[in-house]
């Protein structure tokens, strides 16, 4: 089944410690996504990747990393999360940069305290 | 990318038609008007794109006019199911524009 994963899906952890957020997808799809979520903000993109060592800040770029050395593969990487970073977290990917339909991991929800 | 404005919300009652209207005045030449659907605790998921006139396939419509300031969602004979928040993309993802930006979009209620 074609689908992008995400895991883990829900998360607690407490500040400063290191956390990765995995995202693999089986479409080989080149270009790959992070938003986060949260009420009243909608959805804001934190970093996106359009191939493998191409990566490149979104709107929110600031407390995470990313690395895309897999065409499969886009973690999230928190390598000091805050409380301010607790959200939902959603991965996503297209065929191309430049198509208009991206596809959706199931979410994982993190909570830092 | 153009910024757009939507309804924060909408009710309806089942089997009546929904139009959901968004506003993007800044709209640029090659931009793309695209739409997402989003149910609770789960991810976006597309629902139809399109430039200008009106496009429609098996879930929805879209209506753009002339101008293209503007762009009308229309779902047809909503059912329980169709609640939830429905997102206006707009930009020109063409010549490899990479960021993306959804807003807030419009939480559709639908009544028994």
């Amino acid at each position: 089944e074609a689908q992008v994963t995400q895991n883990p899906r829900y998360l607690i952890t407490v500040t400063g410690k290191k956390l990765t957020v995995t995202c693999s997808q089986n479409m080989n799809h080149e270009y790959m996504s992070w938003y986060r979520q949260d009420p009243g903000l909608g959805l804001r993109q934190i970093y996106y990747s359009m191939n493998v060592e191409v990566t490149d800040k979104g709107d929110v770029p600031e407390g995470y990393k990313v690395s895309r050395k897999e065409k499969r593969n886009f973690p999230l990487i928190l390598e000091s999360p805050s409380p301010n970073q607790t959200s939902l977290y959603f991965c996503a990917s297209s065929l191309l940069a430049g198509e208009y339909e991206q596809f959706f991991g199931p979410g994982t929800r993190l909570t830092v305290l | 990318l153009a910024k757009t404005t939507q309804p924060i919300s909408m009710d309806s009652y089942e089997g009546q038609e929904v139009n959901i209207t968004c506003s993007h005045n800044n709209i640029a030449t090659n931009d793309y008007i695209t739409w997402y659907q989003q149910f609770p605790s789960q991810g976006p998921r597309f629902i139809i794109q399109g430039y200008k006139t009106k496009v429609t396939n098996e879930v929805a419509s879209l209506f753009i006019p002339a101008d293209r300031k503007s762009s009308t969602l229309s779902l047809p004979r909503v059912s329980l199911s169709d609640t939830a928040v429905y997102y206006c993309l707009v930009g020109d993802f063409s010549g490899g524009y990479q960021k993306v930006t959804f807003g807030t979009g419009t939480k559709l209620q639908v009544i028994p």
